[in-house]
């Protein structure tokens, strides 16, 4: 079981450019989450989905699309590349809305 | 004000020792509190969930003061792998949009 696997790890971007975070996931989860997270803050939530076919905007989804053709991938991306999106991805998975959060490995993105 | 604050730390402490920290929390409706420990460039994991009752598990010891709107975490026997960041995390009301995370308290354990 790989639990929850993002691709790529690492990614270095210059502006203007875009590119797509994949999430994967093999719990059965409904409930999947794109979060940011940058030093001295905790994770924002991005954009999340309570099921396949669903997303919704979070905390902080400027500059950012999601999509969720099938259950157990999540997609993030960016269409246009900002230096202020510079920071690590965390994707995470829950079984129900108020459970236990589970957390891939992140991906760290530099945008130069 | 932040919906869910921490105190950053660091707390250095040396092996052995007790330590607790606390986070509060803003809203006075939210229902569920968490910690999770993030080690250094990893994600965050369930270390354990905090129930009105309190809860307990080995050497941890979690505490909810909702009259106060505090959780607290509270480590005995500390060791050199307790070394991590300490998030606070609050569920406003089971939604999913609504989970908030604290920025998290560095614990540092040394020898």
């Amino acid at each position: 079981n790989a639990g929850v696997t993002q691709t790529p790890k690492f990614r270095v971007l210059k502006t203007g450019q875009s590119m797509t975070l994949l999430c994967a996931q093999d719990m059965n989860h409904e409930y999947m989450y794109w979060y940011r997270q940058d030093p001295g803050m905790g994770l924002r939530l991005i954009h999340y989905s309570v099921g396949e076919g669903t997303t919704a905007k979070g905390e902080v989804p400027d500059g950012y699309n999601v999509s969720r053709l099938k259950k157990q991938n999540f997609l993030l991306g960016l269409e246009s590349a900002a230096p202020s999106q510079t920071s690590v991805y965390f994707c995470a998975t829950a079984r129900t809305s108020g459970g236990e959060l589970f957390f891939g490995e992140g991906s760290r993105l530099t945008v130069l | 004000r932040k919906e869910v604050e921490q105190d950053p730390g660091p707390f250095n402490v040396p092996e052995g020792a007790t330590v607790a920290f606390n986070c509060t929390y803003s809203n006075s409706a939210s229902q569920s509190f968490f910690w999770y420990r993030q080690d250094c460039r990893k994600e965050p994991k369930l270390l354990m969930s905090v129930y009105s009752s309190g809860n307990e598990d080995g050497r941890f010891t979690a505490q909810l003061n909702r009259a106060s709107q505090y959780i607290s975490l509270l480590i005995r026997d500390s060791k050199l792998s307790d070394s991590a960041t300490y998030l606070c995390v609050v569920n406003k009301n089971s939604s999913a949009s609504k989970i908030i995370f604290g920025s998290g308290t560095r614990l540092s354990i040394r020898p």
